[in-house]
C-alpha cells in the first residue's frame, strides 16, 4: 500500500462549482498533514496546512480524519484559474525534519 | 527575495556523462532537499541536508551525490548519467524549526531542473 494515495482525476468541474478531494494514508502515526498545488511545468506550493480541527482559507477548507486516515480538500465557487494538480502531502515521522511524502497529485480542470 | 533558485532550468546529457545541479536560497532556510518528479509518480526525496556541511540520504539516493558547503547552497551531482535519471528535478528548503513561525511548516520549492539522459 502506498503511503499516501489520491486519486489521479482528472475532476472536470464548471466555474462556481464545489469539487472535494481526499487523499489516504497508511502511517497512523503521522502528525503533520499539507495540501501543495502544482500548476503543469511549475513547482509545487504550500495551499494549506491540515490541523486536527481542519482549517479554512477563503474558498479552500481543509480537513483531517484521523479515524479513517484521510485528508480531504474542498474547493467552493472554482475559478479557472484553480485549475492545477493538487498534492496530499504528509510528515509520516513528525520528527521535526519535514521529510515528507507527496501523493502523485489530483488533477483539477475547471471550464468556464 | 529570490527564494529558491535553480540552474540549469534545462540539460541534455549522454549516458555516462556527468553534471552538477545547483540550488541556491536566500532565505537563510537551514534545511535543504532534492526530490526528483517522474509522471505517475510523486516527488521523491533523493538527498536532504539538515545544516551546513551536513547531508543524508533520501528514498532514491543511488546515482547521486550532494554537497552543502555554504548554508545557501545545495548542489547535486551526477556522476555517469543513466536514462533512469531522466526526471524533474526539484530542490527546495525550510526552517528548522517551523513552530510559531507564520509559514513556518512550508517547503519553499525552486523552479525545477529538466534533465533528459540519452
Amino acid at each position: 500500500r502506498k503511503e499516501v494515495e489520491q486519486d489521479p482525476g482528472p475532476f472536470n468541474v464548471p466555474e462556481g462549482a464545489t469539487v472535494a478531494f481526499n487523499c489516504t494514508y497508511s502511517n497512523s502515526a503521522s502528525q503533520s498533514f499539507f495540501w501543495y498545488r502544482q500548476d503543469c511545468r511549475k513547482e509545487p506550493k504550500l495551499l494549506m496546512s491540515v490541523y486536527s480541527s481542519g482549517n479554512e482559507d477563503g474558498r479552500f477548507t481543509a480537513q483531517l480524519n484521523r479515524a479513517s486516515q484521510y485528508i480531504s480538500l474542498l474547493i467552493r465557487d472554482s475559478k479557472l484559474s484553480d485549475s492545477a494538480t493538487y498534492l496530499c502531502v504528509v510528515d509520516p515521522m513528525n520528527t521535526g525534519f519535514q521529510k515528507l511524502v507527496f501523493g502523485t497529485g489530483t488533477r483539477l480542470l475547471v471550464s468556464p | 527575495n529570490a527564494g529558491v533558485t535553480q540552474t540549469p532550468k534545462f540539460r541534455v546529457l549522454k549516458t555516462g556523462q556527468s553534471m552538477t545541479l545547483l540550488c541556491a536560497q536566500d532565505m537563510n532556510h537551514e534545511y535543504m532537499y532534492w526530490y526528483r518528479q517522474d509522471p505517475g509518480m510523486g516527488l521523491r526525496l533523493i538527498h536532504y541536508s539538515v545544516g551546513e556541511g551536513t547531508t543524508a540520504k533520501g528514498e532514491v539516493p543511488d546515482g547521486y551525490n550532494v554537497s552543502r558547503l555554504k548554508k545557501q547552497n545545495f548542489l547535486l551531482g551526477l556522476e555517469s548519467a543513466a536514462p533512469s535519471q531522466t526526471s524533474v528535478y526539484f530542490c527546495a528548503s525550510s526552517y528548522s524549526n517551523p513552530s510559531g513561525l507564520a509559514g513556518g511548516d512550508t517547503q519553499y520549492f525552486g523552479p525545477g531542473t529538466r534533465l533528459t539522459v540519452l
